[in-house]
Parts: structure tokens; sequence; C-alpha cells
């Protein structure tokens, strides 16, 4: 799997947009970009993907370069609720019975 | 939408005992399912994964004969902690694919494992 870069932690004002970036410049062509985030003491809550365009849903946008080699989630305005873990992974479709491998994630802290 | 269940939420048991924790899909079969563990202010480590009516694949590190791991339906996987220390205590996550597609993976609410 492609390695991915997130900063450990960020803060964000109530309201406010937060834009989680993720940089995973080893990326290979067939490989997705698929965030995750872990709200405090419960399991990992899937949030979103994409492979090379941007991709929007009812949690959240996803912004990927046209390099493909990093990307931005982008929460629209965010809530005391978003506060949790936000995970970036990058994996090939064909990997879809295997298990998701994490790394440290961005810690975002919601603020009012 | 797909949901595990896991049970208990919660537990906490002697050093020296076993603790059997069930991961459950609610509404989908899953013939794989992956349990992790979590300890305090670090990232989830995949253990094992669980295979409907053959043995799990353990990750290396991990000690198949101290984390038993039965998948006896399609619905169900269990983990036994055996001869539970504290060092074990952790917060312990099954999950399983989406049977949707291949985008997603659906992760149970968590199990919070206490050795005193």
């Amino acid at each position: 799997d492609a390695k991915t870069t997130q900063p450990p932690s960020m803060d964000c004002a109530e309201g406010r947009a937060a834009n989680l970036p993720c940089n995973h410049s080893t990326i290979s062509g067939n490989e997705y970009v698929y965030w995750y985030r872990q709200i405090h003491s419960q399991g990992p809550q899937y949030i979103i993907h994409g492979l090379k365009n941007n991709e929007t849903n009812e949690m959240a946008s996803l912004i990927i370069t046209e390099d493909r080699k990093s990307s931005t989630l982008i929460l629209p305005h965010a809530t005391l609720r978003d506060t949790a873990v936000y995970y970036c992974i990058v994996r090939f479709t064909n990997q879809a019975g295997t298990a998701l491998i994490f790394g440290k994630g961005t810690t975002l802290s919601v603020s009012s | 939408g797909a949901v595990v269940s896991q049970h208990p939420s919660w537990v906490i048991c002697k050093s020296g005992t076993s603790v059997k924790i069930e991961c459950r899909s609610l509404d989908f079969q899953a013939t794989t399912m992956f349990w992790y563990r979590q300890f305090p202010k670090q990232s989830l480590m995949l253990m094992a994964t669980s295979n409907e009516g053959s043995k799990a694949t353990y990750e290396q590190g991990v000690e198949k004969d101290k984390f038993l791991i039965n998948h006896a339906s399609l619905t169900l996987s269990t983990l036994t902690v055996t001869s539970a220390h504290p060092e074990d205590s952790s917060f312990y996550i099954c999950s399983a694919p989406s049977a949707r597609g291949p985008y997603e993976q659906y992760f149970g609410p968590g199990t919070r494992l206490t050795v005193t």
C-alpha cells in the first residue's frame, strides 16, 4: 500500500470548514484514497473515498490533486461532534476483502 | 446501512482468566472479519483475519494460542483472550467488509477489556 502522511493534529472553530490534508506521493494508478474517522472510544467510521475525481457526500468532500499525490478532506461546517481522529488510507480496490491498515491519523479538535 | 455489533462493550476480568468477545454482522454475511487492538493514544493495530470455515490468519507478533479466533458462522466471529494479563488490557475492535461493494468496511463499536 502507498504510504500516507498526515499532520498529527489540527484545530477548527465550530461552524468553520475543516480541511484535513493527506500526502500520498507514492500512490499508484489503481489505488483509491479512503478516509475514515474514529470518535473517542468508538469503532472507525467510513467517510468517503475517491480515485481521481473530487467526491462529495453528505458527510464531507474529498479533493484529490491532479497528480494524485495529495488530497484534502473537507468538513464544510465542522461541529463539536466532528472532533475525532481522521485516517487517510490508500489501497487497491482488489484489496476489498483485506484489512485496512491504519496510520497515526490527524486528531481534529473542534471548539466552540 | 450495514451494522457490526460487538459484545460485550466492556469487560473487567481477573488476571489468569479467559474472556470471549463476540463480533456479529447484523444484516449481511461476512466470510471474513478482522480483529484489531488499540492501546490508549495509539492507532488501530491489526491482530488477525478471521475466516469462516477455516483457521484465522494472525499478524506477526500476535500469539495465536493466546488470542483464539473462531468464525463459527457467516455472521459471527469470536475472539477469546486466554489467560489474560494486565498488559492485554486494551480496546478490541472488529470489522467486516461491506457486502455492497469493495469500497467500505464496517467496524464494530469496540470492546474495552480491563484485566486486573
